[in-house]
């Protein structure tokens, strides 16, 4: 089993709010990776990091930003979020060069 | 267009039969991987593919790796309840394996 920590599980917050969502692993991964899926299922790439101080933006262009000033913490943050950045957000880490990419358990975003 | 089509979309089974979900690409997958999702939850990595030709069991899951490495299929014998969720295919597309682009997924129900 993935250690590979998402928090919150579930946020319901107001238009205009600022949030972070956290990210952490403890596989001394170098690669990390958030992931937006809408309701079709389908996953979108929107950020990654391949290890301290380094982020890219993903495939899907988002509003938010994201941090890697840990090898273990990856946070994304919504400066002021929208109603359009309902949806579930996964966290996912593997190893560079290697495999697997494993999974955080998510964490859904409801913007009233 | 996308790059990665898996069928079904859905699937509805009766207990105890089998069931075949197919990925297919117009590029070359480097390495293939198949995950499994419970609704609202995250990514459960099921088995990783490779080469042309590779074939990887566990328990009632099968997948395979066609030669041409452009399609993969992933077969169920003997469907139990348990099997029910959303299974999703992931591909490098790129060769790096530095990051992983997404099916569309297929939702699968297992019924009594």
């Amino acid at each position: 089993e993935a250690d590979i920590y998402q928090t919150p599980r579930y946020l319901v917050i107001g238009t205009g709010k600022k949030i972070t969502l956290e990210c952490s692993q403890t596989m001394g991964h170098d690669k990390m990776y958030w992931y937006q899926q809408d309701p079709g299922m389908e996953l979108h790439l929107i950020h990654y990091s391949y290890g301290v101080n380094s982020t890219e933006k993903g495939d899907l262009s988002s509003e938010s930003t994201v941090s890697r000033i840990r090898t273990e913490h990856f946070p994304l943050t919504l400066e002021s979020a929208r109603p359009s950045h309902t949806s579930q957000y996964l966290c996912a880490s593997s190893e560079f060069g290697q495999g697997a990419f494993f999974f955080g358990p998510g964490t859904r975003l409801t913007v009233l | 267009s996308q790059e990665l089509e898996q069928s079904p979309q859905s699937l509805i089974v009766q207990e105890g039969k089998n069931l075949t979900i197919n990925c297919t690409s117009s590029k070359t997958l480097y390495g293939l991987y198949w995950y499994k999702q419970k609704y609202g939850e995250g990514l459960i990595f099921l088995m990783m593919l490779q080469k042309g030709g590779e074939e990887k069991s566990h328990e009632k899951i099968t997948a395979k790796l066609d030669e041409k490495k452009q399609q993969s299929s992933l077969h169920i014998t003997a469907s139990q309840p348990s099997h029910a969720g959303i299974y999703l295919c992931g591909a490098d597309l790129g060769g790096t394996a530095s990051k992983l682009t997404f099916g569309t997924g297929t939702r699968l129900q297992v019924t009594l």
